[in-house]
């Protein structure tokens, strides 16, 4: 099946230091990847739809400025926490839209960010 | 809005049948996916229903009713690795600018007891 790879896995920063998460399509081609995030015992949540060679569209609440996506190939999308604080420490992860069936959705193993 | 509700957390016996609800209010629905995350990793697909009706695969089942706003998965032969969360998760056309986005509902933590 389709494989997604999210680098690093897991990340530790401090305090108003920017980190950056890639998300990768390794044997198909993603117009559209999604980011969301999940807190400890909860669902996950939307925060953006990164679209190749267009800027990302950005769910209510979720700040752009903070939360910088760039989607500049087929097969990869990066998300960068910018000035990250420790309410930021969350579980990120990211999928990607088959963009022949145009539904089927394959997510990364997503990426642990602790900022102290 | 988007409301998608599922129990919070349900208990089973190993070898037994569950049932976990779904019931969604959404525009633009466009199918229902399944999902099963295990504490720590990414959620992995299930099933996918776009029509109404039971869609059948191994010890997993999903139904969809449209015009009810509502699925189940069924879970059949319980089995101890099968403690996980399990995500419904709606797949809306965005009528405004258009694209389609996953929306997920809030997750039933099941656990597999002997």
């Amino acid at each position: 099946g389709a494989v997604v790879s999210q680098h690093p896995s897991r990340v530790i920063c401090k305090s108003g230091t920017s980190v950056k998460i890639e998300c990768r399509s390794l044997d198909f081609q993603a117009t559209t990847m999604f980011w969301y995030r999940q807190f400890p015992k909860q669902s996950l949540m939307l925060m953006a739809t990164s679209n190749e060679g267009s800027k990302a569209t950005y769910e209510q609440g979720v700040e752009k400025d903070k939360f910088l996506i760039n989607h500049a190939s087929l097969t990869l999308s990066t998300l960068t926490v910018t000035s990250a604080h420790p309410e930021d420490s969350s579980f990120y992860i990211c999928s990607a839209l088959d963009s022949i069936t145009s539904y089927e959705q394959y997510f990364g193993p997503g990426t642990r960010l602790t900022v102290t | 809005g988007q409301n998608i509700d599922q129990p919070t957390e349900m208990t089973a016996t190993e070898g037994a049948i569950v049932q976990i609800n779904c019931t969604y209010q959404t525009s633009g629905f466009n199918g229902l996916f399944w999902y099963q995350q295990h504490a720590g990793e990414a959620p992995t697909f299930l099933s996918y229903n776009v029509l109404d009706g039971l869609e059948e695969k191994g010890r997993f089942s999903s139904f969809l009713s449209r015009s009810k706003g509502y699925s189940y998965l069924l879970l059949k032969e319980l089995q101890m690795k099968d403690s996980a969360s399990y995500l419904c998760a709606v797949f809306l056309t965005i009528l405004t600018g258009g694209g389609n986005k996953l929306t997920f509902g809030t997750g039933t933590q099941l656990k597999v007891e002997l």
